[in-house]
């Protein structure tokens, strides 16, 4: 069993819709971060979180730490916001675990 | 702040071969790890440095090593090179190591093995 799992993989969606990326871990972590990867390859930290939640703009983060399981929101989901979002784990020291990633596509 | 750099961005070699690859952190940041993304594996955890030192390595062959220079700057290299080794390499740097701390990631390079 991956130590870490990410629902669901392909996700589309209509232009403002509210959007939830879930991320399921076994693991003990430090903190868990939510990326964006868009074509090309350039990987965007959104949140790092070892508690509570986290809001930035249109994206909100969620952790449960006794329930190992996080939950990434999109509110007014826009066409740009297409892209790859990884749920990934800092285990130990810097080292990142990384899901296998939600492939988000917005349509206008 | 100038971001992560990362040279080369692309890189062609051939099986056998060796390959060395840059990444510069952000100034004040003295972790950088590694981290290898291909479509069959995803992203995979290379290495850690932090201070000049190794403080974490992946499940990779030893062909794959690293290095980080005194200002922190980092170098890894493949030596002997398989087809499987092409892959996006990316490089990510954060101030302080084992801390709650963002990593910021480079543009990556992109190897490709023939």
């Amino acid at each position: 069993k991956n130590e870490v799992e990410q629902s669901p993989q392909n996700l589309t969606a209509q232009e403002g819709e509210f959007i939830t990326i879930n991320c399921s871990y076994s693991v003990g972590i430090s903190a868990l971060h939510w990326l964006q990867q868009h074509p090309g390859g350039g990987i965007v930290s959104l949140f790092m979180l070892s508690s509570g939640k986290k809001k930035h703009g249109r994206l909100i983060a969620t952790i449960n730490i006794q329930e190992k399981h996080s939950s990434l929101h999109i509110t007014a989901s826009h066409p740009r916001d297409s892209a790859v979002y990884i749920c990934a784990l800092q285990t130990d020291g810097n080292k990142l675990v990384f899901g296998a990633g939600t492939i988000l596509r917005v349509k206008s | 702040k100038a971001g992560v750099t990362q040279t080369p961005r692309y890189l062609i070699k051939t099986r056998g071969q060796q390959v060395t690859l840059s990444c510069s952190p952000i100034s004040g940041h003295r972790s950088v790890s590694w981290y290898q993304q291909t479509p069959g594996q995803g992203l995979q955890f290379l290495f850690e440095y932090f201070s000049e030192t190794q403080r974490n390595k992946g499940n990779f062959p030893g062909r794959f090593s690293g290095r980080q220079f005194s200002n922190s700057r980092s170098e890894m290299n493949v030596s002997t090179l398989e087809l499987g080794d092409s892959a996006l390499y990316l490089c990510a740097s954060s101030k302080r190591q084992g801390a709650k701390d963002t990593q910021y990631f480079g543009p990556g390079t992109r190897l490709t093995v023939l």
